[in-house]
């Protein structure tokens, strides 16, 4: 199957500081990936949706200019904690959409584990 | 808007027994359906997908499932589980027709015990 690699996959800051994340494609192209937020012992809570060179969709009550998201490639979006605080601390997840004749498929990343002090 | 139901936070059994993680929806119109695995501290991993075709699915690590329309379940079943299955599982929905991206139920945290 598809395979998709984040970058960190931990990461202590402290607060005030800006973090970015990777999220990469590895052997397929992704014109649309998204963006989840998870906390302990909780599902996955849909941030943004980001598409390749455009702007990304977020979801209702994610602050657009707080978590800055950039898919300038087909391979590659980034997200961005802007001001991180530790309430930012979390489990952040991107996943890649590969759509077939078969129907759609989301393939995830391992997640990157974001750690504010 | 379709959501997803997974009845049990928690699900404890012993080791070698069979176990069931249950998965309901709501959507008047065509879905498919995955079940995802997460072990601590790593992203989700693809057990088994309902696209089409026939109801009983079969994954990875003896894991099946099966579509039942009527009763819009999607029950995760195993024959006989290991300490190793121990981990958190997610049932998602996609909705057929629509924007592609799931709606996934609260999880069910598996735990196997020796």
């Amino acid at each position: 199957g598809a395979v998709v690699s984040q970058h960190p996959s931990w990461v202590i800051c402290k607060s005030g500081t800006s973090v970015k994340i990777e999220c990469r494609s590895l052997d397929f192209q992704a014109t649309t990936m998204f963006w989840y937020r998870q906390f302990p012992k909780q599902s996955l809570m849909l941030m943004a949706t980001s598409n390749e060179g455009s702007k990304a969709t977020y979801e209702q009550g994610v602050e657009k200019d707080k978590f800055l998201i950039n898919h300038a490639s087909l391979t590659l979006s980034t997200l961005t904690v802007t001001s991180a605080h530790p309430e930012d601390s979390s489990f952040y997840i991107c996943s890649a959409r590969v759509t077939s004749g078969s129907g759609s498929e989301q393939f995830f990343g391992p997640g990157t584990r974001l750690t504010v002090l | 808007a379709q959501s997803v139901t997974q009845l049990d936070s928690q699900v404890p059994v012993f080791e070698e027994a069979p176990v069931e993680l249950r998965c309901n929806y709501s959507s008047s119109v065509s879905v498919y359906l995955f079940w995802y695995v997460q072990y601590p501290n790593q992203g989700l991993q693809l057990l088994l997908k309902y696209l089409s075709g026939s109801t009983l699915v079969k994954g990875i690590n003896g894991f099946e499932a099966e579509f039942n329309k009527s009763q819009t379940s999607f029950h995760l079943r195993k024959p006989s589980v290991h300490i190793s299955d121990t981990a958190e599982y997610f049932c998602a929905v996609i909705k057929g027709g629509g924007s592609y991206i799931p709606t996934f139920g609260r999880g069910t945290s598996l735990i196997v015990h020796p």
